[in-house]
């Protein structure tokens, strides 16, 4: 059983065009995140969900709409994806004061 | 101000040696954890080894130690006996409390290759 899903492994789009990527975990963890993986492999926290409620929203253009439907799912949806938008996204959960974040496969989007 | 700090962008070492990958952080939460991850060339990212910081003993697993010196900040992982395999991208992170919620922030990352 995969702990923390992220569905597509691979997402290539076109400038302009709006794409959500999906993430689920089956570990009951109350904290979930989004994070970016740049071309030069920096990782970076863009949201923090803790049961369905944000908690971080480290400055990210607003095209960027993260979507908890329960405390299992988080979602990210972007609009109007830019060419600087290209890069892979991890998914990722973690229990209350736990030791690690447990990761997704991530997923790399690519803008055209 | 960076909270993780990993100041080996790149790395190499024979195979079957040992090799330090340095790591310093910063925070102001008395309560924090550290881990190490390895992200090798298939991008997935691999938990390694985690320490929080009122564990008294440095953490191990298998081939990889931690060497957590509190008073320096500095928490950096030691591979001993390294393998062709382990050549990835190795990078350190640190839980702390942000808000009363938990927050986990990444270095910049080492890439450590292995010498055959």
């Amino acid at each position: 059983d995969t702990a923390v899903s992220q569905t597509p492994k691979y997402l290539v789009t076109q400038m302009g065009n709006d794409k959500s990527i999906k993430c689920e975990q089956n570990l009951g963890h109350d904290t979930m995140y989004w994070y970016k993986q740049d071309s030069k492999k920096f990782l970076k926290i863009m949201f923090s969900y803790n049961n369905k409620e944000l908690i971080i929203n480290e400055t990210v253009p607003n095209r960027f709409s993260p979507k908890s439907p329960d405390k299992a799912h988080l979602n990210l949806h972007i609009n109007s994806l830019e060419l600087g938008d290209s890069a892979v996204y991890f998914c990722a959960s973690s229990p209350p004061r736990g030791r690690e974040a447990f990761f997704g496969q991530g997923t790399r989007l690519t803008v055209v | 101000a960076q909270k993780i700090t990993q100041t080996q962008p790149g790395m190499f070492v024979q195979e079957k040696e040992a090799v330090t990958l340095d790591c310093t952080y910063d925070t102001s939460d008395p309560s924090y954890g550290l881990f190490w991850y390895k992200q090798p060339s298939s991008g997935e990212m691999i938990f390694l080894i985690y320490q929080g910081s009122y564990d008294q003993q440095n953490a191990t697993e298998g081939r990889y130690s931690l060497n957590f010196q509190k008073a320096r900040k500095s928490a950096n992982l030691v591979i001993s006996a390294s393998q062709l395999g382990d050549s990835a991208m190795y990078f350190c992170a640190m839980r702390e409390n942000s808000g009363g919620y938990q927050k986990v922030t990444f270095g910049t990352g080492t890439k450590l290759q292995v010498i055959p």
